[in-house]
């Protein structure tokens, strides 16, 4: 079946720093893929939806200026955590439908801000 | 907001089946019911979905009530590996919706 990639799958970094974390889609093309957010024991929440081509939209309270969304061509969308604060750690993860409307997740990067 | 309801967690024996329960009272006529499972530090795989009529495949079945209201899904012989916590979502099956996960059923399939 079809597959999403992240890259990568866990990262540390300094708070201050920026860190970008990419999601392709691996034997499809994908016009729209969506960024989730996820923390320990809760349940996945809905950061942006990833447009080739355009702007990401945002979901509201998610701060557009310190989550960068880049869907650059029909394979890959980066979100780069800009000036990561220990708050930021989470897992992130991002999904891709297919041309048959068929939605499929990335395997998810773990994220922590020390 | 998620549109569905389900138990915070169940439990199953090894090798009997699993039923998890779902209510999604104000489905639309054009929504889907999907379920998902995610296990522990994985991203979330797709399990099955249908309209209005039951569904089976490989990993489970899926049942919805008449009205639509509510559906089970049911893994027919629960294994170790199916522990994990299943979302049930309803959506419109057009490209491009975004999925907006419920806190989901936290399974433990125990030996």
């Amino acid at each position: 079946g079809a597959v999403v990639s992240q890259h990568p799958s866990r990262v540390i970094c300094k708070s201050g720093t920026s860190v970008k974390i990419e999601c392709r889609s691996l034997d499809f093309q994908a016009t729209t893929m969506f960024w989730y957010r996820q923390f320990p024991k809760q349940s996945l929440m809905l950061m942006a939806t990833s447009n080739e081509g355009s702007k990401a939209t945002y979901e509201q309270g998610v701060e557009k200026d310190k989550f960068l969304i880049n869907h650059a061509s029909l394979t890959l969308s980066t979100l780069t955590v800009t000036s990561a604060h220990p708050e930021d750690s989470s897992f992130y993860i991002c999904s891709a439908y297919t041309r048959t409307d068929t939605q499929y997740f990335g395997p998810g990067t773990r994220l922590t801000v020390l | 907001d998620a549109k569905t309801t389900q138990p915070p967690s169940m439990d199953c024996a090894e090798g009997r089946a699993a039923n998890l329960p779902c209510n999604h009272s104000t489905i639309s006529g054009n929504e889907y019911v999907y379920w998902y499972r995610q296990i522990h530090s994985q991203g979330p795989q797709y399990i099955i979905h249908g309209l209005k009529n039951n569904e089976t495949n490989e990993m489970a079945s899926l049942i919805i009530t008449e009205d639509r209201k509510s559906s089970t899904l049911i893994l027919p012989h629960a294994t170790l590996r199916d522990t994990a916590v299943y979302y049930c979502i309803v959506r419109a099956d057009t490209g491009g919706f975004k999925t907006i996960f419920g806190a989901g059923t936290r399974l433990f399939v125990k030996a």
